[in-house]
C-alpha cells in the first residue's frame, strides 16, 4: 500500500540553525510528493511539491529533493527563524485517485 | 490568490446531532476533498468528489456521513448523527486539472461533540 513516514517530533533549535525533517515513502507507482506546513491556528499551506525522481522542490529557503532511490523527500533549510515554528507534513499524491496521503507531521519549534 | 474557505471555524455540537459543514472550493477546480485530523494526530482521508459523484471514499467515511456539491459553488459534508470521536479538525481541499496539481486547503472547521 501507499504511506508516508515522517520524522518523530517535536523538533526544537535555535534561530540560524540547519533543519533537517526526514521523510520516506512507501508507493505504488510513481507519486507526486509534497510538504505542507500548518502554522498554529491556521489550515494546510502547501510548502513545496515534486513531481519526478531527482525534483527539487523549494520555497522560502526550504528544499526537498524527490530520491527514488531512496524512497525519500526530506526537508531541510539552511537557517530556521522563529516564524518556522510549525507542523510540517510529508504527504504522497496517489496519481489514479488524486487524494493526498500524510505523514504524521513534524512540530518544529525554533527559539530565538 | 484564490483559496478555499470553510464555514463555520468552529463548530460545536451535541452527540446524536446532524452537522453540515460547509466549503467553498476554487471556482476552477474540478476536484473536491474532505480530510480530518483529530487533534495531535494525522491528517486522515475521509473522501473525494469529481463530476458530482463520490470517486473514493476511505473506511472512516461510513454510512453517517455524505457529501453534497449542491449549487455548483458550495461543497458540504454531512454527518448525520454526531459520535464524541467525529471531533476533530476538517479541511476541505480542491484541486485543478493535471494529475500532479496539488489541493489547497481551506483553514478547516474545528468540530467538537459533546
Amino acid at each position: 500500500g501507499n504511506s508516508v513516514t515522517q520524522m518523530e517530533g517535536p523538533v526544537t533549535l535555535s534561530e540560524e540553525a540547519f533543519l533537517t525533517i526526514n521523510c520516506t515513502y512507501t508507493a505504488t507507482g510513481y507519486p507526486s510528493l509534497f510538504w505542507y506546513v500548518q502554522y498554529p491556528g491556521e489550515g494546510l499551506q502547501l510548502l513545496l511539491k515534486a513531481t519526478k525522481a531527482d525534483d527539487k522542490g523549494s520555497n522560502k529557503g526550504f528544499e526537498a529533493t524527490y530520491r527514488k532511490e531512496t524512497t525519500s523527500f526530506h526537508l531541510e533549510k539552511g537557517s530556521v527563524q522563529v516564524s518556522d515554528s510549525a507542523v510540517y507534513f510529508c504527504a504522497l499524491l496517489r496519481r489514479s485517485q488524486g487524494n493526498l496521503i500524510f505523514g504524521k507531521g513534524t512540530k518544529l519549534s525554533v527559539k530565538p | 490568490e484564490p483559496e478555499v474557505t470553510q464555514t463555520p471555524s468552529h463548530q460545536v455540537t451535541q452527540m446524536g446531532q446532524e452537522v453540515i459543514l460547509r466549503c467553498v472550493p476554487i471556482s476552477n477546480h474540478l476536484y473536491f476533498y474532505w480530510y480530518r485530523q483529530i487533534l495531535g494526530q494525522k491528517v486522515e482521508f475521509l473522501v473525494s468528489f469529481y463530476n458530482n459523484e463520490i470517486s473514493e471514499k476511505s473506511e472512516i467515511f461510513d454510512d453517517q456521513f455524505s457529501v453534497e456539491r449542491p449549487d455548483g459553488s458550495n461543497f458540504t459534508l454531512k454527518i448525520r448523527s454526531t459520535k464524541l470521536e467525529d471531533s476533530a479538525m476538517y479541511f476541505c481541499a480542491s484541486r485543478g486539472e493535471g494529475e500532479n496539481s496539488p489541493l489547497h486547503f481551506g483553514n478547516g472547521t474545528r468540530l467538537t461533540v459533546t
